[in-house]
Protein backbone atom coordinates (compact mmCIF):
# COMPACT_ATOMS: atom_id res chain seq x y z
CA UNK A 1 0.00 0.00 0.00
CA UNK A 2 0.75 3.56 -0.62
CA UNK A 3 2.51 5.07 2.57
CA UNK A 4 0.46 7.25 4.31
CA UNK A 5 0.97 10.15 7.02
CA UNK A 6 -1.28 11.65 9.40
CA UNK A 7 -0.90 13.66 12.60
CA UNK A 8 -1.22 11.61 15.73
CA UNK A 9 -4.21 13.78 17.36
CA UNK A 10 -6.13 16.77 16.20
CA UNK A 11 -8.63 18.68 18.52
CA UNK A 12 -11.85 20.49 17.17
CA UNK A 13 -14.70 22.39 18.73
CA UNK A 14 -18.37 21.19 18.51
CA UNK A 15 -20.40 22.41 15.79
CA UNK A 16 -17.19 23.80 14.01
CA UNK A 17 -15.91 21.70 10.90
CA UNK A 18 -12.92 19.29 11.32
CA UNK A 19 -10.17 19.42 8.74
CA UNK A 20 -8.24 16.02 8.70
CA UNK A 21 -4.71 15.80 6.61
CA UNK A 22 -3.38 13.08 4.67
CA UNK A 23 -0.19 12.73 3.07
CA UNK A 24 0.46 10.02 0.56
CA UNK A 25 3.38 11.01 -1.61
CA UNK A 26 3.45 7.54 -3.14
CA UNK A 27 0.20 7.18 -4.49
CA UNK A 28 -0.18 5.57 -7.81
CA UNK A 29 -2.39 6.74 -10.44
CA UNK A 30 -4.93 4.15 -10.31
CA UNK A 31 -5.26 3.77 -6.48
CA UNK A 32 -7.80 5.26 -4.64
CA UNK A 33 -7.87 6.83 -1.39
CA UNK A 34 -10.21 5.64 1.50
CA UNK A 35 -10.97 7.22 5.11
CA UNK A 36 -12.32 4.72 7.59
CA UNK A 37 -12.97 5.76 11.27
CA UNK A 38 -13.49 3.70 14.81
CA UNK A 39 -15.03 5.20 17.30
CA UNK A 40 -13.76 3.80 20.94
CA UNK A 41 -14.57 -0.42 21.16
CA UNK A 42 -16.53 -0.32 18.18
CA UNK A 43 -15.43 -1.70 14.42
CA UNK A 44 -14.00 0.50 12.12
CA UNK A 45 -16.63 2.79 10.00
CA UNK A 46 -16.04 3.56 5.99
CA UNK A 47 -16.77 7.09 5.47
CA UNK A 48 -15.43 7.86 1.63
CA UNK A 49 -13.21 7.28 -1.00
CA UNK A 50 -12.13 9.25 -4.15
CA UNK A 51 -9.54 8.47 -6.90
CA UNK A 52 -9.17 12.19 -7.79
CA UNK A 53 -11.98 14.49 -7.88
CA UNK A 54 -13.65 15.66 -4.51
CA UNK A 55 -15.84 13.57 -3.20
CA UNK A 56 -19.60 14.55 -0.61
CA UNK A 57 -21.31 12.37 0.78
CA UNK A 58 -24.13 12.57 4.03
CA UNK A 59 -20.64 11.85 6.27
CA UNK A 60 -18.01 13.85 4.75
CA UNK A 61 -16.44 15.87 2.25
CA UNK A 62 -13.10 14.41 0.32
CA UNK A 63 -10.89 17.00 -0.90
CA UNK A 64 -7.69 15.67 -3.05
CA UNK A 65 -5.31 17.57 -4.21
CA UNK A 66 -4.48 18.16 -8.06
CA UNK A 67 -1.04 16.38 -7.82
CA UNK A 68 -2.85 13.69 -5.39
CA UNK A 69 -0.02 13.32 -3.47
CA UNK A 70 -2.36 15.01 -0.36
CA UNK A 71 -6.26 14.71 0.77
CA UNK A 72 -7.91 16.38 3.49
CA UNK A 73 -11.31 14.84 4.94
CA UNK A 74 -13.56 17.65 6.09
CA UNK A 75 -16.18 17.04 9.12
CA UNK A 76 -18.30 20.13 8.18
CA UNK A 77 -20.24 20.79 11.67
CA UNK A 78 -18.35 18.10 14.30
CA UNK A 79 -20.21 16.63 17.39
CA UNK A 80 -19.15 15.02 20.27
CA UNK A 81 -20.35 11.64 18.42
CA UNK A 82 -17.31 12.82 15.85
CA UNK A 83 -14.75 11.68 18.18
CA UNK A 84 -12.81 8.68 16.56
CA UNK A 85 -9.58 6.98 15.21
CA UNK A 86 -9.56 8.76 11.85
CA UNK A 87 -7.40 6.60 8.99
CA UNK A 88 -6.81 7.35 5.40
CA UNK A 89 -5.58 4.28 3.73
CA UNK A 90 -4.62 3.80 -0.11
CA UNK A 91 -4.92 0.12 -0.81
CA UNK A 92 -2.57 -1.10 -3.33
CA UNK A 93 -4.06 -2.06 -6.72
CA UNK A 94 -1.01 -4.61 -7.56
CA UNK A 95 -2.70 -7.38 -6.79
CA UNK A 96 -1.37 -10.51 -4.58
CA UNK A 97 -0.69 -10.39 -1.21
CA UNK A 98 -0.94 -6.55 -1.18
CA UNK A 99 -4.53 -6.81 -1.66
CA UNK A 100 -5.45 -5.57 1.49
CA UNK A 101 -6.72 -2.44 3.87
CA UNK A 102 -4.12 -1.94 5.86
CA UNK A 103 -4.91 0.45 8.76
CA UNK A 104 -2.07 3.12 10.12
CA UNK A 105 -2.18 4.67 13.48
CA UNK A 106 -4.42 7.23 12.25
CA UNK A 107 -5.49 10.75 13.96
CA UNK A 108 -7.45 11.00 16.78
CA UNK A 109 -10.21 13.24 16.56
CA UNK A 110 -11.12 14.73 20.02
CA UNK A 111 -14.57 17.13 19.55
CA UNK A 112 -14.66 19.23 22.50
CA UNK A 113 -17.93 20.77 23.60
CA UNK B 1 -30.93 -3.38 6.18
CA UNK B 2 -29.10 -4.91 9.38
CA UNK B 3 -25.47 -4.63 9.82
CA UNK B 4 -22.47 -7.27 10.28
CA UNK B 5 -23.40 -9.16 12.90
CA UNK B 6 -20.70 -11.74 14.65
CA UNK B 7 -20.99 -14.08 17.57
CA UNK B 8 -20.15 -14.43 20.04
CA UNK B 9 -18.95 -10.56 21.34
CA UNK B 10 -17.05 -12.59 24.25
CA UNK B 11 -14.86 -14.74 24.77
CA UNK B 12 -12.29 -16.36 27.30
CA UNK B 13 -10.23 -19.44 26.29
CA UNK B 14 -7.34 -21.28 27.41
CA UNK B 15 -4.04 -21.96 26.47
CA UNK B 16 -4.01 -24.50 23.66
CA UNK B 17 -7.56 -24.85 22.59
CA UNK B 18 -9.32 -23.92 19.74
CA UNK B 19 -12.11 -21.30 18.63
CA UNK B 20 -14.62 -20.55 15.96
CA UNK B 21 -16.24 -17.19 15.13
CA UNK B 22 -19.02 -16.68 13.34
CA UNK B 23 -19.86 -13.64 10.96
CA UNK B 24 -23.19 -12.95 8.86
CA UNK B 25 -22.29 -10.53 6.32
CA UNK B 26 -24.96 -7.67 5.30
CA UNK B 27 -27.56 -8.93 3.06
CA UNK B 28 -26.34 -9.23 -0.36
CA UNK B 29 -22.79 -8.81 0.66
CA UNK B 30 -20.64 -11.65 -1.04
CA UNK B 31 -17.14 -10.51 0.37
CA UNK B 32 -16.10 -11.09 4.01
CA UNK B 33 -12.92 -10.00 5.51
CA UNK B 34 -11.59 -11.22 9.17
CA UNK B 35 -9.05 -8.69 10.73
CA UNK B 36 -7.46 -9.08 14.10
CA UNK B 37 -7.05 -6.04 16.20
CA UNK B 38 -4.62 -5.73 19.43
CA UNK B 39 -2.86 -2.72 21.17
CA UNK B 40 0.51 -3.38 19.82
CA UNK B 41 -0.18 -4.15 16.22
CA UNK B 42 -3.63 -2.44 15.31
CA UNK B 43 -5.71 -3.71 12.69
CA UNK B 44 -3.98 -6.00 11.21
CA UNK B 45 -5.86 -7.98 7.79
CA UNK B 46 -6.43 -11.76 8.42
CA UNK B 47 -7.83 -13.35 5.35
CA UNK B 48 -10.97 -12.18 2.58
CA UNK B 49 -13.21 -14.38 1.07
CA UNK B 50 -15.61 -14.62 -1.85
CA UNK B 51 -17.81 -16.77 -3.16
CA UNK B 52 -16.65 -19.21 -0.71
CA UNK B 53 -12.86 -19.17 -2.19
CA UNK B 54 -10.01 -17.40 0.02
CA UNK B 55 -8.83 -14.77 -2.19
CA UNK B 56 -6.52 -13.06 -0.42
CA UNK B 57 -4.56 -14.19 3.23
CA UNK B 58 -2.18 -11.69 5.21
CA UNK B 59 0.71 -12.55 7.01
CA UNK B 60 -0.69 -14.94 10.33
CA UNK B 61 0.58 -18.38 10.70
CA UNK B 62 -1.57 -21.17 9.66
CA UNK B 63 -3.28 -21.88 13.11
CA UNK B 64 -5.49 -19.78 11.97
CA UNK B 65 -7.66 -20.55 8.73
CA UNK B 66 -11.37 -19.62 7.98
CA UNK B 67 -14.25 -20.63 5.27
CA UNK B 68 -17.34 -19.60 4.00
CA UNK B 69 -20.53 -20.66 3.14
CA UNK B 70 -22.99 -20.61 -0.06
CA UNK B 71 -25.29 -18.28 1.84
CA UNK B 72 -21.82 -15.63 2.49
CA UNK B 73 -21.61 -16.42 6.27
CA UNK B 74 -18.13 -16.65 7.37
CA UNK B 75 -16.04 -18.69 10.37
CA UNK B 76 -12.82 -18.32 11.32
CA UNK B 77 -11.33 -20.88 13.53
CA UNK B 78 -8.12 -20.37 15.82
CA UNK B 79 -6.16 -23.58 17.03
CA UNK B 80 -3.69 -24.22 19.56
CA UNK B 81 -4.19 -20.76 20.97
CA UNK B 82 -1.77 -18.45 22.64
CA UNK B 83 -1.96 -15.91 25.02
CA UNK B 84 -0.87 -13.64 21.93
CA UNK B 85 -3.97 -14.32 20.15
CA UNK B 86 -6.16 -12.22 22.84
CA UNK B 87 -7.66 -9.88 20.72
CA UNK B 88 -10.64 -7.90 18.96
CA UNK B 89 -11.47 -9.68 15.88
CA UNK B 90 -13.39 -7.81 13.40
CA UNK B 91 -14.95 -9.43 10.18
CA UNK B 92 -16.41 -6.80 7.72
CA UNK B 93 -18.51 -7.46 4.19
CA UNK B 94 -18.55 -5.24 0.94
CA UNK B 95 -20.41 -6.21 -1.93
CA UNK B 96 -17.97 -7.30 -4.06
CA UNK B 97 -14.36 -8.80 -3.95
CA UNK B 98 -11.36 -6.82 -2.98
CA UNK B 99 -9.92 -4.63 -4.39
CA UNK B 100 -13.19 -2.79 -3.72
CA UNK B 101 -12.53 -1.44 -0.27
CA UNK B 102 -15.77 0.01 0.91
CA UNK B 103 -16.20 -2.46 3.93
CA UNK B 104 -18.44 -2.46 6.77
CA UNK B 105 -17.55 -3.86 10.06
CA UNK B 106 -19.19 -5.81 12.84
CA UNK B 107 -18.59 -4.50 16.07
CA UNK B 108 -16.29 -7.96 16.60
CA UNK B 109 -16.07 -10.81 19.09
CA UNK B 110 -13.07 -9.60 22.22
CA UNK B 111 -11.29 -13.06 22.62
CA UNK B 112 -8.85 -13.53 25.78
CA UNK B 113 -6.52 -16.13 25.93
CA UNK B 114 -5.89 -17.25 29.47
Amino acid sequence: DAKTTQPPSMDCAEGRAANLPCNHSTISGNEYVYWYRQIHSQGPQYIIHGLKNNETNEMASLIITEDRKSSTLILPHATLRDTAVYYCIVPSNSGGSNYKLTFGKGTLLTVNP
Amino acid sequence: KAGVTQTPRYLIKTRGQQVTLSCSPISGHRSVSWYQQTPGQGLQFLFEYFSETQRNKGNFPGRFSGRQFSNSRSEMNVSTLELGDSALYLCASSLYAIPYYEQYFGPGTRLTVT
